[in-house]
């Protein structure tokens, strides 16, 4: 599975959009990725995945640039309760096993 | 649903001592896996399985062992626990193999302490 690279931290001011990147420049061709993130000290929870396109959910926007070797996670109007570690994550999904391998993260603080 | 239950959320064991950590799941997953969690660091996978009787490893199994007998059921074993096993265990579980739905549901996690 390829690997990833995050900024270890970014702030953000409440309200405002929070924009966090992501390299991935030896992804393959069936390889996806999958944004999730840590609050405090609970369990991962699920953001947004994708391929090659462009994905928006409730929650967030991916953006993913055309060679697919970065993409950024857009959290549209971010506010307290999204200050947490962002996960950046590529990897295959199917075949016979679909594991994800978890880096170090970026910590996003919002400020008030 | 409950979704992912660990059990116990806290535990004390001295070095050398055994003991499983249960992981329960009621969504009818495939998939199920363990994570440990060390302070300050991302999240390793340890073991993972693919359906029942079904188990393979991960980035660090060492000291570790799994069985999957049901679909519902995954426990991480700790044969001789040792001060470097010290961490949070996350288990997660996610729909079919293959099935691109991207999320893995976790649990609320059980925090080890090995003296």
């Amino acid at each position: 599975d390829a690997k990833t690279t995050q900024p270890p931290s970014m702030d953000c001011a409440e309200g405002r959009a929070a924009n966090l990147p992501c390299n991935h420049s030896t992804i393959s061709g069936n390889e996806y990725v999958y944004w999730y993130r840590q609050i405090h000290s609970q369990g991962p929870q699920y953001i947004i995945h994708g391929l090659k396109n462009n994905e928006t959910n409730e929650m967030a926007s991916l953006i993913i640039t055309e060679d697919r070797k970065s993409s950024t996670l857009i959290l549209p109007h971010a506010t307290l309760r999204d200050t947490a570690v962002y996960y950046c994550i590529v990897s295959s999904y199917g075949g016979a096993t679909n594991k994800l391998i978890f880096g170090t993260g970026t910590l996003l603080a919002v400020q008030p | 649903n409950a979704g992912v239950t660990q059990t116990p959320k806290f535990q004390v064991l001295k070095t050398g001592q055994s003991m499983t950590l249960q992981c329960a799941q009621d969504m009818n997953h495939e998939y199920m896996s363990w994570y440990r969690q060390d302070p300050g660091m991302g999240l390793r996978l340890i073991h993972y399985s693919v359906g029942a009787g079904i188990t393979d490893q991960g980035e660090v199994p060492n000291g570790y062992n799994v069985s999957r007998s049901t679909t519902e059921d995954f426990p991480l074993r700790l044969l001789s626990a040792a001060p470097s096993q010290t961490s949070v265990y996350f288990c997660a579980s996610s729909r079919q193999v293959g099935s691109n739905t991207g999320e893995l549901f976790f649990g609320e996690g059980s925090r080890l302490t090995v003296l």
